[in-house]
C-alpha cells in the first residue's frame, strides 16, 4: 500500500525550515528519502532503518517512528538548490528484495 | 551522475508497437530495477533482478517484460503499446538486492506513444 506524504507543497524562502512527512498503514523495515529535480532522476538522501540504523548525506537528517510507522525528513536552513520533489519509497515487507513502495512525493520550492 | 546509464534517452513510437529500453547498471551493482514515471502516478515499481535472476515484481503489465544479462545490463520490453505507456521510464541499480541499500537512478528514457 502506498505511503502517505504531506504536505503535498511547500514554499520557503531560503534560510527557512521544512519537516516531510511520510505515514504508512504497515510496519516498516526501511524507509527511503530521494530528491528529484523536474524531468531528471531522483538522487539518494537518506535510508533509515528498523532499529535505528540511518545512512545518508551529512547535510540531511531524518527520523523513523517504527512505532507510528512514520518517517520525517528535517531540511533547515534551506538553499535554492533544496527546490525539487521530495519521494519517500518504503518497505514493508522484509522479503529481502529491494521493492520500494514510493508515496506520491512532496513539492518543495526555495525562494530567494 | 549516478553512474547508471540508460538509453534511449527519448522514444517516440506507434500505438501497437514494440520497444526496447536499455540499462547498465553502476559498476560493481548486481540488482537492477525498473520503474515507470507518469503524472498522475509517481513512481511505480515494475521490476527487480538480482545478478540475473528476477527479485521481485510489482503490477507490471504481461505486455511488459524484462531480464537481466550475464554481463548485468537489463533490458524492459514494452509490446502492443497504448496510450497509456507515455511515460518516464527509470532504471536504477543498487550493490545487494535488499532494501537495506541506496539506489542509484540512471537519467530516464521519455517514451511518448502517438
Amino acid at each position: 500500500q502506498q505511503p502517505v506524504q504531506s504536505p503535498q507543497a511547500v514554499i520557503l524562502r531560503e534560510g527557512e525550515d521544512a519537516v516531510i512527512n511520510c505515514s504508512s498503514s504497515k510496519a516498516l523495515y526501511s524507509v527511503h528519502w530521494y530528491r528529484q529535480k523536474h524531468g531528471e532522476a531522483p538522487i539518494f538522501l537518506m535510508i533509515l532503518l528498523k532499529g535505528g540504523e540511518q545512512k545518508g548525506h551529512d547535510k540531511i537528517s531524518a527520523s523513523f517512528n517504527e512505532k507510528k510507522q512514520q518517517s520525517s525528513l528535517y531540511l533547515t536552513a534551506s538553499q535554492l538548490s533544496y527546490s525539487g520533489t521530495y519521494f519517500c519509497g518504503t518497505d514493508a515487507t522484509s522479503s529481502n528484495t529491494g521493492k520500494l513502495i514510493f508515496g506520491q512525493g512532496t513539492t518543495l520550492q526555495v525562494k530567494p | 551522475d549516478s553512474g547508471v546509464t540508460q538509453t534511449p534517452k527519448h522514444l517516440i513510437t506507434a500505438t501497437g508497437q514494440r520497444v526496447t529500453l536499455r540499462c547498465s547498471p553502476r559498476s560493481g551493482d548486481l540488482s537492477v530495477y525498473w520503474y515507470q514515471q507518469s503524472l498522475d502516478q509517481g513512481l511505480q515499481f515494475l521490476i527487480q533482478y538480482y545478478n540475473g535472476e528476477e527479485r521481485a515484481k510489482g503490477n507490471i503489465l504481461e505486455r511488459f517484460s524484462a531480464q537481466q544479462f550475464p554481463d548485468l545490463h537489463s533490458e524492459l520490453n514494452l509490446s502492443s503499446l497504448e496510450l497509456g505507456d507515455s511515460a518516464l521510464y527509470f532504471c536504477a541499480s543498487s550493490s545487494a538486492g535488499t532494501s537495506l541499500n541506496e539506489q542509484f537512478f540512471g537519467p530516464g528514457t521519455r517514451l511518448t506513444v502517438l
